[in-house]
């Protein structure tokens, strides 16, 4: 599976949109990009997943370049309770997905 | 949808015993599952992936013997330390996949603390 590269930390204001990047130059065309995030103490919670196209859901938008080597998480409106360690993984399509988790990105939400 | 629940949620227990943890896919069925652990201020490592009916596929360092995994049903996995010592001490957090090409859910996670 293609290494990522996230910032260690990020601040935010509440109420303000979170962008989150990432960045996945070695990704290979069979690998999707996905996102979860973990709140302390809890086991991961899935945001988001793409290969190439932009997706939305309920929780976040995914921005993916047209050349696959990064990717932004965006977070609307974040709350409070959006503070989290956010994992961008890059995970191969076919079989069983072994994910590998990095150090990720601590998002502090501020009031 | 999608949710996985482990028993117990924490758990103490005396060195030399073991300790069983349950995951269970609550409302899909579950033909991959894995175990995770995460020791303080680290992130998550992979110990082994199950299916359904099979022998587990045990990481690199994981001992096998050490740390038994059943998944005997499409909802259910376990994990049991056997002969649990202070170093296995962890956070212990399973995910579930309904099949090939399937996002993974987890757990709520397990916190052993061996004495």
């Amino acid at each position: 599976d293609a290494k990522t590269t996230q910032p260690t930390s990020m601040d935010c204001a509440e109420g303000r949109a979170a962008n989150l990047p990432c960045n996945h130059s070695t990704i290979s065309g069979n690998e999707y990009v996905y996102w979860y995030r973990q709140i302390h103490s809890q086991g991961p919670q899935y945001i988001i997943h793409g290969l190439k196209n932009n997706e939305t859901n309920e929780m976040a938008s995914l921005i993916i370049t047209e050349d696959r080597k990064s990717s932004t998480l965006i977070l609307p409106h974040a709350t409070l309770r959006d503070t989290a360690v956010y994992y961008c993984i890059a995970t191969r399509i076919q079989g069983a997905q072994k994910l590998v988790f990095g150090q990720g990105t601590r998002l502090t939400i501020n009031p | 949808g999608a949710v996985v629940s482990q028993h117990p949620s924490w758990v103490i227990c005396k060195s030399g015993t073991s300790v069983k943890i349950e995951c269970r896919s609550l409302d899909f069925q579950a033909t991959t599952m894995f175990w995770y652990r995460q020791f303080p201020k680290q992130s998550l490592m992979l110990m082994a992936t199950s299916n359904e009916g099979s022998k587990a596929t045990y990481e690199q360092g994981v001992e096998k013997d050490k740390f038994l995994i059943n998944h005997a049903s499409l909802t259910l996995s376990t994990l049991t330390v056997t002969s649990a010592h202070p170093e296995d001490s962890s956070f212990y957090i399973c995910s579930a996949s309904s099949g090939n090409q399937e996002t993974q859910y987890f757990g709520p996670g397990t916190r052993l603390l061996v004495l």
